[in-house]
């Protein structure tokens, strides 16, 4: 089984439109959690890290639930800008490794 | 502060051939790492390290070798490269391997292999 799970979409969804992503981690060792973004033929960067009572930065909320393993990002009032590969990305408390799903593609059309 | 760069940024090579792929970071990160990315398979960890001196295997090393003299540079050689690593290297280097940290990552090399 995968360490990190995702839907890799297309999702394609109209500006304005609230968009969500989950992603599914299989190690209960897990500990810390990310959603990075990847521009076409670029670099990941990080969007967010994801604490246990979840966080907000403007438009983006992400969430944890520990109990089912699962990480989600929600994304409102969708941009054109906000069209990019969301890499979910987690590591353990152990083992110096970062492990990436192999992420979720999303298209915001005008 | 330049953050992560890479060299080259496009490479071809025959089957066979050898090459290193240089990776550089000015920020005193203590973890760098290498990852290969495909299509639909996602960043996949080929080598680590968590200071001079010190590396490890990550999921794909077979065919890579890697060193760490220094805590700037992280190269990454290729022995003798095949078709099936025709792909996309990213190196990345973070504050610690573990915890809340952000991964910086370069720019990335791609490369074919023929």
């Amino acid at each position: 089984r995968k360490e990190v799970e995702q839907d890799p979409g297309p999702f394609n969804v109209p500006e304005g439109a609230t968009v969500a992503f989950n992603c599914t981690y299989s190690n209960s060792a897990s500990q810390s959690f990310f959603w990075y973004r990847q521009d076409c033929r670029k670099e990941p960067k990080l969007l967010m890290s994801v604490y246990s009572s979840g966080n907000e930065d403007g438009r983006f909320t992400a969430q944890l639930n520990r109990a089912s393993q699962y990480i989600s990002l929600l994304i409102r009032d969708s941009k054109l800008s906000d069209s990019a590969t969301y890499l979910c990305v987690v590591n353990r408390r152990t083992g110096n490794q970062f492990y990436f799903g192999t992420g979720t593609s999303l298209t915001v059309i005008p | 502060n330049a953050g992560v760069t890479q060299t080259p940024k496009f490479q071809v090579l025959k089957t066979g051939q050898s090459m290193t792929l240089q990776c550089a970071q000015d920020m005193n990160h203590e973890y760098m790492s290498w990852y290969r990315q495909d299509p639909g398979m996602g960043l996949r960890l080929i080598h680590y390290s968590v200071g001079a001196g010190i590396t490890d295997q990550g999921e794909v090393p077979n065919g890579y070798n890697v060193s760490r003299s220094t805590t700037e540079d992280f190269p990454l050689r290729l022995l003798s490269a095949a078709p099936s690593q025709t792909s996309v290297y990213f190196c990345a280097s973070s504050t610690s391997g573990t915890g809340y940290n952000e991964q910086f990552f370069g720019p990335g090399t791609r490369l074919t292999v023929l």
